[in-house]
């Protein structure tokens, strides 16, 4: 089983630039969480989905992020136009269900200059 | 409302000594809890669970207590490594709940 994959692993951008991160689940999960970790706030849960149909997006800091699932296999998370507080590591998790048990990516590091 | 916190930020061990990560929770109606693992660079790695019908579980080297009346959780490590340094998380859920992560602890070994 490959895990859950996360791409790109590093990225650096521009404040004012699109950046779109991407994450596979693991096949046969059927629920997929986005988290922001960061120094000073941990690990924050942006949105999650179920069955592909997002549950709870309270997380998502504002309308400059957006996530979607198009199927069971993909999901992005886009943040435009991103700024320099935008800058954390993001994490794909996926689990069976909801409160089961998440695996995490290997996580994917946002530098927003 | 429901929380997760951990009672110590940082913990320093000796190598080959046990090590205990504490956490508390306040949702009464939690029923299911994980430990992970995060190592540096890394995405959190699941280590062990226990649900609320059970005090206590044993894995390789860990164990996980916990004590329903007071709402506390706890990790033990036998004989730390020093690949155990990493930051160690709880987790909570209950009913359909989703996970809430608490804070974090950081375990140091010290050779």
């Amino acid at each position: 089983d490959a895990g859950v994959i996360q791409s790109p692993r590093h990225e650096v951008t521009e404040m004012g630039q699109e950046v779109t991160l991407r994450c596979k689940p693991i096949s046969g999960h059927n629920s997929l969480f986005w988290y922001r970790q960061t120094m000073m706030r941990g690990l924050e849960l942006l949105i999650y989905f179920n069955n592909n149909v997002p549950i709870d997006d309270s997380g998502m800091p504002e309308d400059r992020f957006s996530a979607k699932m198009p199927n069971a296999s993909f999901s992005t998370l886009k943040i435009q136009p991103s700024e320099p507080r935008d800058s954390a590591v993001y994490f794909c998790a996926s689990s069976l269900a909801q409160k089961d048990t998440q695996y995490f990516g290997p996580g994917t590091r946002l530098t927003v200059l | 409302g429901e929380s997760v916190g951990l009672h110590l930020p940082t913990l320093s061990v000796q190598e080959g000594d046990n090590s205990i990560i504490n956490c508390a929770y306040s949702n009464s109606a939690s029923d299911y809890f994980i430990w992970y693992k995060q190592e540096s660079g890394k995405g959190p790695q699941f280590i062990i669970d226990i649900r609320s019908n059970m005090d206590k579980r044993q894995g390789q080297r860990v164990t996980v207590l916990l004590n329903k009346t007071v709402k506390h959780l706890s990790l033990q490590i036998a004989a730390t490594q020093p690949g155990d340094s990493a930051v160690y998380f709880c987790a909570e859920s209950g009913g359909a709940q989703k996970l809430v992560f608490g804070q974090g602890t950081r375990l140091t070994i010290n050779p």
